[in-house]
């Protein structure tokens, strides 16, 4: 069975100190590996796209790395306004259509 | 502001009625995706529409149903609702299809 499973459920950070986040999937085969940001009430905002494994995408103090099995997203030096929920999800790939599946998320508190 | 527009913002039904929710994508994004997000459940993707035509199919109920029209806004229609469909219900929208989408604010639907 497809799965996505995101770890730790929740992070609480000091500003400025630097931490990673999991993702691990079981796939039978994968299209893309994507990393979403989602704030309170709001929809989540795209983050990277990951599509093979030793891929790495950077942007800010975000860095995202893929391997065979996981996605990581390192975080370094945060600030406050990072704090929020982190989903991670991957594209499935099969011969007729392809399905989405969302992790639970990472709530990650950055405290000043 | 990503650009998709989703209506209403805020829905308050009875059990048993039927809904319609609507999604403008973004400026030439072929691509539309709706998702539900509740409490328990996280994010689940249930289906996705590729310039009109259905392309992939998530954990969709049968009493729910889309449809994409050929300027590209969307439908997720819900009927027969249950108390167990109020949740926070998401479009988003790609150029292609791929998991790097786009979403809206999305629609908080109360069941009472």
């Amino acid at each position: 069975e497809d799965q996505v499973t995101q770890s730790p459920e929740a992070l609480r950070l000091q500003e400025g100190e630097s931490s990673s986040l999991n993702c691990s999937y079981t796939v039978s085969g994968l299209r893309g590996l994507f990393w979403y940001r989602q704030d309170p009430g709001k929809g989540p905002e795209f983050l990277f796209t990951l599509y093979s494994a030793g891929e790495e995408k950077e942007k800010e103090r975000l860095k995202a790395t893929l391997t065979k099995k996981e996605s990581f997203l390192h975080i370094t030096a945060p600030k406050p306004e990072d704090s929020a929920t982190y989903l991670c999800a991957v594209q499935t790939l099969y011969s007729s259509a392809s399905k989405i599946i969302f992790g639970s998320g990472t709530r990650l508190s950055i405290r000043p | 502001d990503s650009g998709v527009t989703q209506t209403p913002k805020h829905l308050i039904t009875a059990t048993g009625q039927r809904v319609t929710l609507r999604c403008s994508p973004r400026s030439g994004d072929l691509s539309v995706y709706w998702y539900q997000q509740s409490l328990d459940q996280g994010l689940q993707f249930l289906i996705q529409y590729y310039n009109g035509e259905e392309r992939a199919k998530g954990n969709i109920l049968e009493r729910f149903s889309a449809q994409q029209f050929p300027d590209l806004h969307s439908e997720l229609n819900l009927s027969s609702l249950e108390l167990g469909d109020s949740a926070l219900y998401f479009c988003a929208s790609s150029v292609e299809g791929g998991g790097e989408a786009f979403f809206g604010q999305g629609t908080r639907l109360t069941v009472v």
